[in-house]
């Protein structure tokens, strides 16, 4: 299948500090990009949804200002968590559309964000 | 009620033995359908894709889709330790738009 990669894999950081995470499709372009929050023992929850060279759509609840979300180019997006603080702390997955129309996802490894 | 609905579990099988999984759903408009596989503290690994009813195999993975139902499922055949993961399905009305995920189902394969 097709390969999404994300980095970094794990990062600790202090609480007001800010984070990029970057996830990167290596294979494809990918026109639409997803980004996911999951807490221990609980299904992938959606942030928001990125396309190539548009602003992200987010969901209900989920704060813009917070979480920036840029998708410059049809292989990479970028997740920033702003002025972190120990309740962002999660697993953030990203995962790619492979733009050919069958309907098919690819995740990344996801990372896991720890707010000291 | 959840849009999509998955049994918890856990489900411990023998190793060797077929492990049966399944989703209920509710919005007939989807018609694309993943199951994905997901070890602790790592991303899912997409498994299975079906678009609209049928049945699919890959190995030792069946899927199956019943529109008619709203009912899909995934049986592993010949189960090992190593299947032992979360099981996530997932399912879109249509290409681009955002996945539904069931809550996954966690197996355990027992040497």
């Amino acid at each position: 299948g097709a390969v999404v990669s994300q980095h970094p894999s794990w990062v600790i950081c202090k609480s007001g500090t800010s984070v990029k995470i970057e996830c990167r499709s290596l294979d494809f372009q990918a026109t639409t990009m997803f980004w996911y929050r999951q807490f221990p023992k609980q299904s992938l929850m959606l942030m928001a949804t990125s396309n190539e060279g548009s602003k992200a759509t987010y969901e209900q609840g989920v704060e813009k200002d917070k979480f920036l979300i840029n998708h410059a180019s049809l292989t990479l997006s970028t997740l920033t968590v702003t002025s972190a603080h120990p309740e962002d702390s999660s697993f953030y997955i990203c995962s790619a559309e492979t733009g050919t129309n069958t309907g098919e996802l690819f995740f990344g490894e996801g990372s896991r964000l720890t707010v000291l | 009620q959840k849009e999509v609905e998955q049994d918890p579990g856990p489900l411990s099988v023998p190793e060797g033995a077929i492990v049966s999984l399944n989703c209920t759903y509710s919005n007939s408009a989807f018609q694309y359908f993943m199951w994905y596989r997901q070890y602790s503290r790592k991303g899912p690994e997409l498994l299975m894709y079906t678009y609209s009813s049928g049945n699919k195999e890959d190995g030792r993975f069946t899927a199956q889709v019943d529109k008619s139902s709203k009912y899909i499922s995934l049986f592993i055949r010949d189960s090992q330790p190593s299947d032992s993961a979360t099981y996530l399905c997932a399912m879109r009305a249509a290409a681009g738009n955002k996945l539904t995920f069931g809550g996954g189902t966690r197996v355990l394969v027992k040497p």
